[in-house]
């Protein structure tokens, strides 16, 4: 079955550092998602990527889906407090409908001023 | 409205007790997702529809489990005879065309 394994599960970076988290499938991916998660809150969406190469800038957000398809990479500039929480890379699977993603188990960001 | 909308927060069941979940998608969206949440990062797909049709349940379990999405009401998800191990956050998502999944705050379903 299809997994995304994201990485790392959990980091801590000093306000004003930049960030990479990274979103990896064993098979093409399809409609891939970031999400960002608060304790006690719904997922807010941060961008959706679909063509191998496409890269979306939202503010200091930065993601990516490389030209196989295979890997996503979501990157934060000079991160502040307000960038902390855990991020969720999500995919619709191989012969899935619309919207039927799956999910990595999240990377948990932590920002110190 | 302009959120995707749950309720309750929070439902705590005894078990063997029925569980019952709203959910009112963004105004002018037609598809809504259900996932279940449970050990804080373990999501799973449940169901979708189409308006009020059933676009994909491939993720209900076959026995408890039952959804709705009636015209001019907020669509529910439904626990019979809730167990233990559905103890879980139950999130809702509502789409325009089936892409880019706006997702509700949730609701904690806690079995006792």
């Amino acid at each position: 079955s299809q997994e995304l394994e994201q990485s790392p599960q959990s980091l801590i970076v000093q306000e004003g550092k930049n960030l990479t988290i990274n979103c990896t499938s064993s098979k093409t991916l399809y409609g891939l998602y970031w999400y960002k998660q608060k304790y006690g809150e719904g997922l807010i969406f941060l961008m959706m990527l679909q063509k191998g190469g496409e890269e979306k800038s939202h503010e200091k957000i930065t993601a990516k889906l490389d030209e196989k398809k295979q890997q996503s990479s979501l990157h934060i500039t000079a991160s502040q407090p307000s960038h902390a929480g855990i991020y969720l890379c999500g995919a619709e699977i191989y012969g899935g409908s619309q919207g039927n993603l799956i999910f990595g188990k999240g990377t948990k960001l932590s920002v110190k001023p | 409205g302009e959120e995707v909308a749950q309720t309750p927060k929070h439902l705590v069941r005894g078990e063997g007790q029925k569980a019952k979940l709203y959910c009112a998608p963004i105004k002018g969206h037609s598809y809504v997702f259900w996932y279940q949440q449970v050990l804080k990062n373990e999501f799973k797909f449940l169901i979708s529809f189409q308006n009020e049709n059933v676009f994909d349940e491939t993720g209900m379990p076959k026995e408890r489990f039952s959804a709705k999405c009636l015209p001019n009401s907020p669509c529910s998800l439904e626990i019979q005879a809730t167990k233990l191990e559905d103890s879980a956050v139950y999130f809702c998502a509502s789409s325009q065309s089936g892409e880019k999944l706006f997702f509700g705050s949730g609701t904690q379903l806690s079995v006792l």
